[in-house]
């Protein structure tokens, strides 16, 4: 079983829609990071969230992490063809600080058709 | 800077041959770390590293070896590669194992055994 849960697994969305993909876990969450990853390639760092909610935005992404910690959303507004791609999410869930030890989610699979 | 290095980019093995997927980064880092990525998994950790000389195991370890005596390299080995080896391999390095550092990732090499 997978401790940290994306959801959707896949999304399709037309260009200029919004969207939101989420990220949960039964432990709270630690250290949580955002990342995207096009196609074949490696990953890209988007936004690292600590506290119980925060708030960070990029462009046209915003990503929250509640305030017991146990869930992020990341949200696109306005979804351009450039965002499609695998976005992971990532987060220490044991807080201890001593191994920053990440874990992954899934991914989710977002597709923007123009 | 170069940031996080990986090579091979591709490699395909048999059934019992052994090799090593190199690792390096530029960046005085010394938080590294070993993920293998499969569909539908997301980003698992094979290995960590908090410094130079001390090394740990992940969620999947097994088949797999890691040492660390530079602090610039982190390189990977499969002694006996079987098919369920047959992944997408990323490095990461961040500066140390606070969870307030952001993680790099290298672009991953794609290994297939026959």
């Amino acid at each position: 079983s997978q401790e940290l849960e994306q959801s959707p697994q896949s999304l399709i969305v037309q260009e200029g829609k919004n969207l939101t993909i989420n990220c949960t876990s039964s432990k709270t969450l630690y250290g949580l990071y955002w990342y995207k990853q096009k196609y074949g390639e490696g990953l890209i760092f988007l936004m690292m969230l600590q506290k119980g909610g925060e708030e960070k935005s990029h462009e046209k992404i915003t990503a929250k992490l509640d305030e017991k910690k146990q869930q992020s959303s990341l949200h696109i507004t306005a979804s351009q063809p450039s965002h499609a791609g695998i976005y992971l999410c990532g987060a220490d869930l044991h807080g201890s600080g001593n191994t920053g030890k990440l874990i992954f989610g899934q991914g989710t699979t977002l597709q923007v058709k123009p | 800077n170069a940031g996080v290095t990986q090579t091979p980019k591709f490699q395909v093995l048999k059934t019992g041959q052994s090799m090593t997927l190199q690792c390096a980064q530029d960046m005085n880092h010394e938080y590294m770390s070993w993920y293998r990525q499969d569909p539908g998994m997301g980003l698992r950790l094979i290995h960590y590293s908090v410094g130079a000389g001390i090394t740990d195991q992940g969620e999947v370890p097994n088949g797999y070896n890691v040492s660390r005596s530079t602090t610039e390299d982190f390189p990977l080995r499969l002694l006996s590669a079987a098919p369920s080896q047959t992944s997408v391999y990323f490095c990461a390095s961040r500066r140390d194992r606070s969870l307030q550092e952001t993680q790099y990732f290298g672009p991953g090499t794609r290994l297939l055994v026959l």
